[in-house]
């Protein structure tokens, strides 16, 4: 079975400071989905990332994939306080037995 | 263009008692998903149906079940509601394209109904 694994699963953080959120999951996937979930809303897309080498970039934040290492990073560049929200990696299942399966998330936090 | 709609917000029953959660996908997705996020177990997957039909269904018990209508808007039902069914329920909808390395079936999620059984 797909099993999903985010780290760190908590981050604090300074503004104008840089981190990665690191996503590894376990078999073959085609895609990998980052969201961002603010406390008590519910999911919004942010990246959609499709094949070896894909990057993804969107204001401060950078999304890249290794299907060989099954790695997936999102990179923070100079955090602001907006950024503070929880992060879910997401990976795919093709087929019959399609599903999404996400992993536990990163809940970030930027402080001033 | 109307995201993904859920209701109630909230919902408030007791235990043994049965909830229905309704979901309205956005317009031109067929494909409807439930998820539970439970405190401390994160997002699970529930149910996909498809055109209609159920496709896939997750490790959870017959007790939750669900349909999807005509006009493509789900229902999910928990019946013999237990504590621990306590938790925040996603319904998110996809577009399902035909195959090919750059199909972007990405899901959109709803708000959520909190449910809460006491």
């Amino acid at each position: 079975e797909l099993k999903v694994e985010q780290n760190p699963l908590f981050l604090s953080m300074q503004e104008g400071k840089n981190y990665t959120i690191y996503c590894n999951y376990s078999t073959t996937s085609d895609r990998l989905y980052w969201y961002r979930q603010d406390p008590g809303k519910s999911l919004e897309s942010l990246f959609v990332l499709l094949s070896n080498g894909a990057v993804k970039q969107e204001g401060r934040l950078m999304a890249s994939l290794d299907t060989k290492a099954r790695l997936s990073t999102l990179h923070i560049t100079a955090a602001v306080h907006d950024l503070s929200a929880t992060y879910f990696c997401a990976v795919d299942t093709r087929g019959s037995n399609y599903k999404l399966t996400f992993g536990k998330g990163t809940l970030l936090t930027v402080n001033p | 263009e109307a995201g993904v709609t859920q209701s109630p917000t909230h919902l408030i029953k007791t235990r043994g008692q049965q909830a229905t959660l309704r979901c309205s996908p956005i317009s031109g997705h067929t494909s409807v998903y439930w998820y539970q996020q439970a405190l401390g177990l994160g997002l699970q997957f529930l149910l996909w149906y498809d055109e209609g039909e159920e496709r896939n269904r997750g490790n959870f018990p017959p007790r939750f079940s669900g349909r999807q209508f005509p006009n493509y808007s789900s229902e999910l039902n928990v019946n013999a509601l237990e504590l621990e069914d306590s938790a925040l329920y996603l319904c998110a909808s996809s577009l399902v394209l035909a195959g090919g390395p750059t199909r972007t079936d990405t899901q959109y999620f709803g708000p959520g109904t909190r449910l809460t059984v006491l």
